[in-house]
């Protein structure tokens, strides 16, 4: 069954250095998003992406983040300047339309330091 | 405001029993859809279920959706030790772009 797929696991990072998180969507699906979740707290929507273009954001997702589809295949997230703040387990999902089912990769643990 | 939230906000019930978990939201919405994540885990979907359905099975699975009182239950029925994990609703929010509000999740424990 096809699958969302992200990497790495888990990233470590000082604070200030640039991450970028990676994904792979499932392969037919036009609608890409990401999402967070700090340990303990809620699910946050940060940006949809649909047709090379960004379809909608959270205020979390402010200037210092950036996404991009730079292939066929992946779909990435961007962190320029990383802040303590910013650790998270960081998921990416991908839908065939907008009116049906995200489905969830198994995520990224970013912990910045 | 809060968009999704469940109650009751942790469940510990006897392997067998039957398990459900409530969810409200706030605005008009296109559909609700529940996830299941074990724990540090990902976020699996279990089922989605539009603002035109009332109810919608998936095996053990049973999720109703009352849009007048804005409010979905998940029922597992049967449970199982491995059913251990936290539920969330998400909502796809009608005036949103399909992003999902996420409510705080229901952590239930199955005991054997």
């Amino acid at each position: 069954e096809p699958e969302v797929t992200q990497t790495p696991s888990h990233q470590v990072t000082q604070m200030g250095q640039e991450v970028i998180l990676r994904c792979v969507p499932i392969s037919n699906h036009l609608y890409f998003y990401w999402y967070r979740q700090i340990l303990g707290q809620k699910v946050e929507f940060l940006v949809s992406f649909y047709n090379n273009e960004i379809s909608e954001k959270s205020e979390i997702f402010d200037d210092q983040f950036s996404v991009e589809r730079p292939d066929g295949s992946n779909f990435t997230l961007k962190i320029r300047s990383t802040k303590l703040e910013d650790s998270a387990m960081y998921f990416c999902a991908s839908s065939l339309d907008g009116y049906n089912e995200q489905f969830f990769g198994p995520g990224t643990r970013l912990t910045v330091l | 405001s809060q968009q999704g939230e469940e109650d009751p906000q942790a469940l510990s019930i006897q392997e067998g029993e039957n398990a459900t978990m409530n969810c409200s939201y706030k605005t008009s919405i296109n559909n609700l859809q529940w996830y299941r994540q074990n724990s540090g885990r990902g976020l699996v979907h279990l089922i989605l279920i539009r603002s035109n359905e009332r109810e919608k099975h998936s095996g053990r699975l049973r999720v109703t959706l009352d849009t007048s009182k804005k409010s979905s239950s998940l029922l597992i029925t049967a449970s199982r030790a491995a059913d251990t994990a936290s539920y969330f609703c998400a909502t796809d929010a009608k005036d949103s772009n399909y992003q999902l509000i996420w409510g705080a999740g229901t952590k239930l424990i199955i005991k054997p």
